[in-house]
């Protein structure tokens, strides 16, 4: 069975700084499909980033970006110039690429905490 | 556009008394649909998934159930709340082959 590991139950970074969460994933599948979601206060899960497995190029959206390592089985989430709204859970989550169903269940890490300073 | 509504926001609820959450999906046509559980200081735990009307698939046993009596309604339901039940529940759902889960704002359920 799959499981994602997320290594920092929480982590804290100045307003306007690089943090970067870390996230690692046991599988013997090839094809998959990993996410980066956020959780603020309001408990609303909002996707922040898409990785597909066969694409060795790293995905980013602004200012998140990944650092995928498939055969370590690691994918980090970098954010840059971060701010205040940045702040919130943040799941790693991890798909089989078969498609639907309890095939394509999203498996969760247990998520790390980040704070922002000012 | 799609959007996903959940509701109630927040509920109370004795051991013992029914339990039944709402979700429905606006903007697109036959979408897998899933319910969440998320409990504190944890990650989300799948209960249910469905793939068409009144097909539903468990995925841990427990004290709940869903149906889905309409393409983009799905249910999660209870006859007899435990205190164990209580947590944030959230809805999501999947159009395109693969394309990523969008979860709606959940509900925080507790159980007295």
């Amino acid at each position: 069975a799959q499981t994602v590991t997320q290594s920092q139950p929480e982590m804290s970074v100045q307003e306007a700084e690089t943090v970067t969460l870390s996230c690692t994933y046991d599988t013997s599948e090839s094809d998959y499909y990993l996410f980066w979601y956020k959780q603020p206060p309001s408990r609303q899960m909002i996707l922040v980033i898409r990785q597909e497995a066969y694409k060795q190029q790293n995905a980013t959206e602004n200012r998140f970006s990944v650092n995928f390592q498939k055969a370590a089985k690691s994918f980090s989430l970098k954010i840059s110039d971060s701010q205040l709204g940045d702040a919130a859970m943040y799941f790693c989550a991890y798909r089989s690429a078969n498609y639907g169903g309890s095939q394509g269940n999203l498996i969760f890490g247990k998520g790390t905490k980040l704070s922002v300073k000012p | 556009s799609q959007t996903i509504h959940q509701w109630p926001a927040t509920l109370v609820q004795p051991v013992g008394s029914p339990l039944s959450l709402e979700c429905t999906v606006e903007g697109t046509s036959n979408p897998n649909l899933y319910w969440y559980r998320q409990a504190a200081g944890r990650g989300l735990q799948l209960l249910f998934y469905s793939v068409g009307i009144g097909q539903i698939s468990s995925e841990v046993p427990q004290n709940l159930s869903a149906s889905r009596p309409q393409d983009r309604q799905f249910i999660l339901s209870s006859k007899k709340l435990l205190l164990s039940d209580s947590g944030f529940y959230l809805c999501a759902w999947e159009g395109q082959i693969n394309s990523p889960l969008h979860f709606g704002n959940g509900t925080r359920l507790t159980v007295t």
